[in-house]
């Protein structure tokens, strides 16, 4: 079944970054795209970006251009995201979620990694 | 920045059916589907509904999605205390290159 399993709760000061695992199985990982999506504390869903396990190639909302970073790891059918010059707003909780076939709708998700930013 | 809109909250009695909607102003542009995604307490969001109508295999036929214009419609009949949770919206905008959640809306079984 496919499953994908994130890295656990991180804790960052201002100003630091913060790299978040997910780790994809069940399935071929480099047929399907991957997103990140985040969740502030009572807020909603909001799209980070995506990236195309099989070329690497990812992008990312306007919002998170030039602070977010997602890569891959092929031999160990892993994403990545890092998120730099970390702010309180940033406290969340991050989500990575496969792609459907269709190509848009994320059809399985994982647990979510909690950040929390403070200083 | 594209947003899709939802209404904050819909509630029903048990048994019963309440509909959610979900619009926005890039709506008509281009031909992508809309998906729907349910929320329960504390838990990761799961599919319910992809391209505007399908459910994925395990979700119970008392939901449904539908599109027309301008929005799209989540349905959800024989209301149970179970379907207690938020529910999002969410599409693809070519303009943004970039996918869009709804606002999101709160399911309450009265």
């Amino acid at each position: 079944q496919v499953q994908l399993v994130q890295s656990g709760a991180e804790v960052r000061k201002p100003g630091a970054s913060v790299k978040v695992s997910c780790k994809a199985s069940g399935y071929t990982f480099s047929d399907y795209y991957i997103y990140w999506v985040r969740q502030a504390p009572g807020q909603g869903l909001e799209w980070m970006g995506r990236i195309n396990p099989d070329s690497g190639g990812a992008n990312y909302a306007q919002k998170f251009q030039g602070r977010v970073t997602m890569t891959r790891d092929t031999s160990i059918t892993t994403v990545y995201m890092e998120l730099t010059r970390l702010r309180s707003e940033d406290t969340a909780v991050y989500y990575c979620a496969k792609v459907g076939s269709s190509g848009w709708s994320a059809d399985y998700w994982g647990r979510g990694t909690l950040v929390t930013v403070s200083s | 920045q594209s947003v899709l809109t939802q209404p904050p909250s819909v509630s029903a009695a048990p048994g019963q059916k309440v509909t959610i909607s979900c619009s926005g102003i890039n709506f008509n542009i281009g031909d992508y589907y809309v998906s729907w995604y349910l929320q329960l307490p504390g838990t990761a969001p799961k599919l319910l509904i992809y391209d505007n109508t399908k459910r994925p295999s395990g979700i119970p036929d008392r939901f449904s999605g539908s599109k027309s214009g301008a929005s799209a419609t989540l349905g959800i009949t024989g209301l149970q205390t179970g379907d207690e949770a938020d529910y999002y919206c969410g599409r693809w905008d070519s303009s943004l290159n970039g996918y869009v959640f709804g606002t999101g809306t709160r399911v309450t079984v009265l």
